[in-house]
């Protein structure tokens, strides 16, 4: 099929770190994105990396790829109350540029 | 200076009704997407246009038909509302194709009675 698979729910404590992981499909996708949902808004990009990279840092986020077994997943470092939205992992289909979202996982932060 | 504007915010309407939703990009993209995100929050992409042609068709009713007058603008018209149309519908641009580093408009949250 054409699942991007991701858990539905993380719970971490403010300062902790946090992995969201995500699983995906078409090991040919040249692009693997994070998108970021608060409440009530549209989706913004968060970052994105290249088949071609192992991992990705960009201040308190880092990403890493693990091509042979299609996994993804994003680090945020130092968990903050603003971090609290859902997130989701999706790629781009090179054959159709179709990008595929995964159901995303909702990210609640404990005091 | 919204970069991906939709029209209306929330539109609430009677099941068998026609309804349009509006599209604006003001970032010189290519290309524009409509998705559906459902109320289990998962997104599936609908239509992409580029330069006006369309370019994704995926397997929607042919009650939506999108129309692009122009290469800023990619409107949704929806004809005969269902209950199942209720979602959150967004509009989204990219550059180019392939489209990553998509741009996300606010979401027109449809509520069919």
């Amino acid at each position: 099929g054409e699942d991007v698979e991701q858990s539905l729910f993380l719970s971490v404590r403010e300062g902790d770190s946090s992995v969201i992981n995500c699983t995906y499909t078409d090991s040919s996708s040249t692009y693997l994105y994070w998108y970021k949902q608060e409440p009530g808004a549209g989706l913004q990009l968060l970052t994105y990396i290249f088949s071609n990279m192992d991992m990705k840092q960009d201040q308190r986020l880092t990403v890493l790829l693990n091509k042979k077994d299609k996994h993804l997943s994003l680090r945020i470092a130092d968990t903050q109350t603003g971090d609290s939205a859902i997130y989701f992992c999706a790629e781009i289909k090179n054959r159709d540029d179709k990008i595929i979202f995964g159901k995303g996982t909702r990210l609640h932060i404990l005091p | 200076d919204t970069a991906v504007s939709q029209t209306p915010k929330y539109l609430v309407t009677q099941m068998g009704n026609d309804k349009s939703i509006k599209c604006e990009q003001n970032l010189g993209h290519d290309t524009m997407y409509w998705y559906k995100q459902d109320s289990k929050k998962f997104l599936k992409i609908m239509f992409s246009y580029n330069n006006k042609e369309l370019i994704i068709n995926e397997t929607v009713p042919n009650r939506f038909s999108p129309k692009s007058p122009d290469k800023a603008h990619l409107n949704l018209h929806i004809n005969s509302l269902e209950l199942g149309d209720s979602a959150v519908y967004f509009c989204a641009s990219s550059p180019r194709l392939p489209g990553h580093e998509q741009f996300f408009g606010p979401g027109t949250r449809l509520t069919v009675l």
